[in-house]
């Protein structure tokens, strides 16, 4: 079946302009995480929906970050006000049990 | 959540089998110890999980000691497409309730021929 999908997956901007990162989780999935992962550094946690209850916001870095699910099903990842140090790879679970699956990820790249 | 202390790296020859320790001294009753690899430029892949003792899948094994406090990752005769950062996982219970967890800085693994 299909796994998680992420777009787009590559996204250059310069400073100070807004991105939206989107997330198509598995059908059925009710946890998403966000995650960022620098050039060559492990993942950093940003936020997770876990059904209808109220997001875990406690990963995002600054209140430049937000992030969205709507119906439950596709996310989006809003970063407002690019800085340089916002450029790396975002990448979106969903998990079913015990196991996340991840999407591609989604580059991006701050000029 | 339980903080995880793995490797930074290793090296192996292939065909040997490689084994990952990661240590989490202070696990939670509910805990479960998951495995992840990543390759360059893709997201992380489920390997395997466990609670205690042994658990074997086609790809892998873990070791878990009766204390929990780390685990093993057991990768038997490696091949050059092992070379991966793996990461080791502890949280992440389903109890239907929200879970944070943390990555951490992984075991880049380099198998040389």
């Amino acid at each position: 079946g299909a796994g998680v999908s992420q777009s787009p997956s590559n996204k250059v901007t310069e400073k100070g302009k807004d991105v939206e990162l989107r997330c198509d989780p598995i059908s059925g999935h009710t946890a998403l995480y966000w995650y960022r992962q620098s050039l060559g550094q492990g993942l950093e946690f940003l936020i997770y929906f876990q059904g209808n209850s109220a997001p875990d916001k406690s990963g995002l870095p600054s209140d430049r970050f937000s992030a969205e699910r709507t119906g439950g099903s596709v996310s989006t990842l809003t970063i407002q006000r690019t800085q340089q140090e916002d450029s790396a790879v975002y990448l979106c679970a969903s998990r079913w049990s015990h196991e996340q699956y991840f999407g591609p990820g989604t580059r991006l790249t701050v000029t | 959540l339980a903080k995880t202390t793995q490797p930074i790296s290793m090296d192996s020859y292939e065909g040997q089998e490689v084994n990952i320790t990661c240590s989490h001294n202070n696990i939670a009753t509910n805990d479960y110890i998951t495995w992840y690899q990543q390759f360059p430029s893709q997201g992380p892949r489920f390997i395997i999980q466990g609670y205690k003792t042994k658990v074997t899948n086609e790809v892998a094994s873990l070791f878990i000691p009766a204390d929990r406090k780390s685990s093993t990752l057991s990768l038997p005769r490696v091949s050059l497409s092992d070379t991966a950062v793996y990461y080791c996982l502890v949280g992440d219970n389903y109890s239907g309730g929200y879970q944070k967890v943390t990555f951490g800085t992984g075991t880049k693994l380099q198998v040389i021929p």
